[in-house]
């Protein structure tokens, strides 16, 4: 059963654009969730978490738990925010972790 | 030192073989992972060891043995893989365990002959 979906593989938008990219899961127990990025060529890492709220390099992500989804947002996106963007859900009671399958981002001058 | 290490960074095996892969690290972290991702797949869990246990296994074939001597050092051993099982394999650690933020290593590409 697939538990993250990112519906979109691949995004474009330009310089400056809003950019929004998607993420719904199954899960009706309380999840936590995650967004990790991978710039090319660098280490999967951690972008952020929505138990910390914190806005990173100008992306926010809010756990909507009625719609299940936690979409990353961001209002000016820049050429550096090109990279593959990875959705996770970690299931805490039964040990379970798992990546959506990926959005890529391609952000043109 | 703020980096998951692995080697080696590429393998090629016979399905007879047996080689090990290994994943270090020094930020003190207590927990250690390894992944599996097959080309164009998100990264799939396979282990997890908090404080040198094994608290997770993903339900995977015994032919991948893993191995964590100390909270620093994390093997995964390999035998009579199959082709199929040609993957780049990721190491992550973490603070103590699977909330807190992973580092990821950068991957043993392994092609199973």
């Amino acid at each position: 059963a697939q538990r993250v979906t990112q519906p979109e593989k691949l995004l474009s938008v330009f310089k400056g654009a809003p950019v929004e990219l998607k993420c719904n899961y199954s899960y009706s127990g309380s999840p936590e969730l995650f967004w990790y990025v991978q710039y090319s060529r660098q280490r999967l890492q951690l972008l952020l978490r929505h138990i910390s709220r914190e806005s990173i390099k100008g992306f926010t992500a809010d756990l909507n738990k009625g719609e299940t989804s936690f979409h990353l947002k961001k209002p000016f996106a820049q050429e550096e925010d090109s990279a593959m963007y990875y959705c996770a859900l970690l299931i805490y009671n039964f040990n379970k972790f798992y990546f959506g399958s990926g959005t890529k981002l391609n952000v043109k001058p | 030192d703020t980096e998951v290490t692995q080697t080696p960074k590429h393998l090629v095996m016979g399905m007879t073989n047996k080689k090990s892969l290994k994943c270090e690290q020094h930020m003190g972290h207590r927990a250690m992972y390894w992944y599996k991702q097959k080309a164009k797949k998100p990264p799939e869990l396979m282990f997890v060891y908090s404080y040198e246990k094994l608290s997770i296994n993903e339900s995977v074939p015994s032919r991948f043995s893993p191995e964590c001597p100390n909270s620093s050092l994390l093997n995964l051993h390999l035998h009579a893989l199959q082709p199929e099982d040609s993957a780049l394999y990721l190491c992550a650690s973490s603070q103590e365990g699977i909330r807190d933020e992973q580092y990821f290593g950068p991957g043993t590409r392994l092609t199973v002959t």
